[in-house]
């Protein structure tokens, strides 16, 4: 079965970039039908959507973080990718990678988030 | 940006207890509604799609009912493995999630 697995820095300077890394092992990344999802996590606190990209490359952002937010896909290493620009401490958080898949029950597009990874835990501090 | 408010944030049950968890979305959203179980210190898991849909290896006792802006999540005869925290999330817009219900052995 389909399984994800976070990467990346556990600690990031502020002001810096953070980067993450979701491999997907058990289907192709490119495969119809899904699309690929960060979500994060403070620590104590409820979850938050920062984007995801389809495998055709459209990407959808989270409207508070747009300005900081890149996802992109490498078909060539089944994996995505998340950068966060310019951090500050309240980007410290558990990140977590997720499949979208959806259902479409006569023509509406029920999206859903099916497949997670078990979360990376990032800090932001000098 | 939909707003998705959950009550209670909090409840205690005891095993065999049935309980019900709320979410109210900030506008009409359709059955764009997702359910997910997160155990403590562990990744979220889908339970229920489209409002009342459950997902592939999901108990029965799971059950998502609603439609528009009020939705509802129903656990019969509790397990001890169904002490977790709860979230929904809309997908009709850009997706939003609720704060969460925190379910607690009694």
């Amino acid at each position: 079965q389909v399984q994800l697995q976070e990467s990346g820095p556990g600690l990031v300077k502020p002001s810096q970039t953070l980067s993450l890394t979701c491999t997907v092992s058990g289907g192709s990344i490119s495969s119809g039908g899904y699309h690929w999802s960060w979500i994060r996590q403070p620590a104590g606190k409820g979850l938050e959507w920062i984007g995801r990209t389809y495998s055709s490359g459209t990407t959808n952002y989270n409207p508070s973080l747009r300005s900081r937010v890149t996802i992109s896909l490498d078909t060539s290493k089944n994996q995505f990718s998340l950068n966060l620009s310019s951090v500050t401490a309240a980007d410290t958080a558990v990140y977590y990678c997720a499949r979208g898949s959806v259902v479409v029950p006569a023509a509406s597009y029920y999206y859903y988030m099916d497949v997670w990874g078990t979360g990376t835990t990032v800090t932001v501090s000098s | 940006d939909i707003q998705m408010t959950q009550s209670p944030s909090s409840l205690s049950a005891s095993v065999g207890d049935r309980v019900t968890i709320t979410c109210r979305a900030g506008q009409i959203i359709d059955r764009y509604l997702n359910w997910y179980q997160q155990p403590p210190g562990k990744a979220p898991k889908l339970l229920i799609y489209a409002a009342s849909t459950l997902h592939s290896g999901v108990p029965s006792r799971f059950r998502g009912s609603g439609s528009g802006t009020d939705f509802t999540l129903t656990i019969n005869s509790l397990q001890p493995e169904d002490f977790a925290t709860y979230y929904c999330q809309q997908s009709y817009a850009t997706p939003s999630f609720g704060q969460g219900t925190k379910l607690q052995i009694k």
